[in-house]
C-alpha cells in the first residue's frame, strides 16, 4: 500500500543527544515536509523539500536539520541546540504545488506522527 | 506571507446538532484550501480541499465547505455531528510556485455531547 512512514512511534533523548526521525513515502511525490505540533500551536513548519538535494527552511528551522538525498526519504535530526525538542512531529508529502494545480491533486498527505520526549 | 486563522480553539456541540468551524487565509493569489481533521496522536486525514471552480465543496464523512473570498473565508460545516467526529480540525492554506509549502491554522478541538 502506498503511504507515509514515520518511524519510530516514540522516541526518548537525553539533553544534549542529536536524534533522528525517520519519514519514508512510496507515493512518488516530489515535496516532503516536516511538521512540528505543540498544544494550542497547530503545526508549524520546520523544513520542506520540493526536490531531491534541495529543501528549505520553515518558520522554525532553528536547532534541527534535514537531508533529502533519494525522493523517497526525508529525514529529521533534532540537534543538541534545539532547546524545547519534546513534542510531536508530524512528516507529510504532496505532488509539488506548482505542478499539482494541472491535476488538482496537490493535497498532502500524513505519516502517523513521531512523539519525541527528552528526559 | 500566507496565513491561516482559526478564531475558535474549542466548540463543543450536542450529537445531531449543526456544525459550523471557521477558517480565515491570507494569501495574494488564489488560495488552494484544505481541511484536515486529526484524532489524538495520530496523523492528519484529509476532509476536503478547494482549488477553483464551484465554491462549495463536499468531502468525506458528510462535510463540506464554502470558499468566500470577499470574506477570505473557507468555512466547514456539517448538518449532524456523530460522536465519532470529535476530533481536531485543522485548515491550511497551500502556495503555489517555486516556494510551494502548506501553512495550518492552530486548530479547533471539538467536542461532541451525547
Amino acid at each position: 500500500d502506498g503511504g507515509i512512514t514515520q518511524s519510530p512511534k516514540y522516541l526518548f533523548r537525553k539533553e544534549g543527544q542529536n536524534v533522528t526521525l525517520s519519514c519514508e513515502q512510496n507515493l512518488n511525490h516530489d515535496a516532503m515536509y516536516w511538521y512540528r505540533q505543540d498544544p494550542g500551536q497547530g503545526l508549524r513548519l520546520i523544513y520542506y523539500s520540493q526536490i531531491v538535494n534541495d529543501f528549505q527552511k520553515g518558520d522554525i528551522a532553528e536547532g534541527y536539520s534535514v537531508s533529502r538525498e533519494k525522493k523517497e526519504s526525508f529525514p529529521l535530526t533534532v540537534t543538541s541546540a534545539q532547546k524545547n525538542p519534546t513534542a510531536f512531529y508530524l512528516c507529510a508529502s504532496s505532488i509539488d504545488l506548482s505542478a499539482g494545480t494541472l491535476t488538482g491533486t496537490t493535497e498532502a498527505f500524513f505519516g502517523q506522527g513521531t512523539r519525541l520526549t527528552v528526559v | 506571507a500566507q496565513s491561516v486563522t482559526q478564531p475558535d480553539i474549542h466548540i463543543t456541540v450536542s450529537e445531531g446538532a449543526s456544525l459550523e468551524l471557521r477558517c480565515n487565509y491570507s494569501y495574494g493569489a488564489t488560495p488552494y484550501l484544505f481541511w484536515y481533521v486529526q484524532s489524538p496522536g495520530q496523523g492528519l486525514q484529509l476532509l476536503l480541499k478547494y482549488f477553483s471552480g464551484d465554491t462549495l465543496v463536499q468531502g468525506i464523512k458528510g462535510f463540506e465547505a464554502e470558499f468566500k473570498r470577499s470574506q477570505s473565508s473557507f468555512n466547514l460545516r456539517k448538518p449532524s455531528v456523530h460522536w465519532s467526529d470529535a476530533a481536531e480540525y485543522f485548515c491550511a492554506v497551500g502556495s503555489t510556485g517555486t516556494a510551494s509549502k502548506l501553512t495550518f491554522g492552530t486548530g479547533t478541538r471539538l467536542q461532541v455531547t451525547l
